[in-house]
């Protein structure tokens, strides 16, 4: 049992550059979502989505898009890179059923931007 | 606007000691608060979790108290071990739609256990 699975673990772009950070989950969870994690800061959630084909703007989503085509996989991508993303990002999936609530994080991806 | 504010920063226990963390919060919303766990290189894991009809919660070592008139909640570690050096978040999730039921963290605690 994976969980969620987070690729890749480690990334260095150059300003300016895009690309992709992958989240997939096996646990058929409906929700699924990304933070990032800063120094001082906790996580900060950037983007969510509810179900396949549904998506939402967190906290902090500027510079970033996702999409939700299928149940199990939540793909984040930096559309420009720059400094300021440099981070800890985190994929979660949760699900919500009777009054509980289960959060699952997969291990993160370290994002360095120079 | 920070939702969840948690205290302190950094703590310092020696072995067998008594480890609390506080968080207060704003949003009366809220509904859900858990407590993670987090080791270095790896994510988030949930560690206990009340619901604002309780004032308590034990797990083993590990006890959450929760005041919903003064709007805190504290995690307290009894007979603190090394291994539970880590770094320590609250949580909050509120009822209702949106990015309201996802999670609200605070800052985290980074907790040192001396041996």
């Amino acid at each position: 049992n994976a969980g969620v699975t987070q690729t890749p673990k480690f990334q260095v772009l150059k300003t300016g550059q895009s690309m992709t950070l992958q989240c997939a989950q096996d646990m058929n969870h409906e929700y699924m979502s990304w933070y990032r994690q800063d120094p001082g800061m906790g996580l900060r959630l950037i983007h969510y989505s509810v179900g396949a084909g549904i998506t939402d703007q967190g906290e902090v989503p500027n510079g970033y898009n996702v999409s939700r085509s299928t149940t199990e996989d939540f793909p984040l991508r930096l559309l420009s890179a720059a400094p300021s993303q440099t981070s800890v990002y985190f994929c979660a999936s949760s699900y919500s059923s009777g009054g509980a609530y289960g959060y699952t994080f997969g291990s993160g991806t370290r994002l360095t931007v120079v | 606007q920070q939702q969840v504010k948690q205290s302190p920063q950094s703590l310092i226990v020696q072995k067998g000691g008594i480890s609390i963390i506080n968080c207060a919060y704003e949003n009366t919303a809220f509904d859900y608060f858990p407590w993670y766990q987090q080791f270095p290189g790896k994510g988030p894991a949930l560690l206990i979790a009340i619901r604002p009809d309780v004032s308590e919660k034990k797990e083993g070592r590990f006890t959450i108290s929760f005041n919903k008139s003064a709007k805190q909640f504290s995690l307290h570690i009894m007979d603190s071990q090394p291994g539970d050096s880590a770094t320590y978040f609250c949580a909050a999730r509120a009822f209702g739609s949106g990015s309201a039921r996802q999670l609200t963290f605070g800052s985290g605690t980074q907790l040192t256990v001396l041996p």
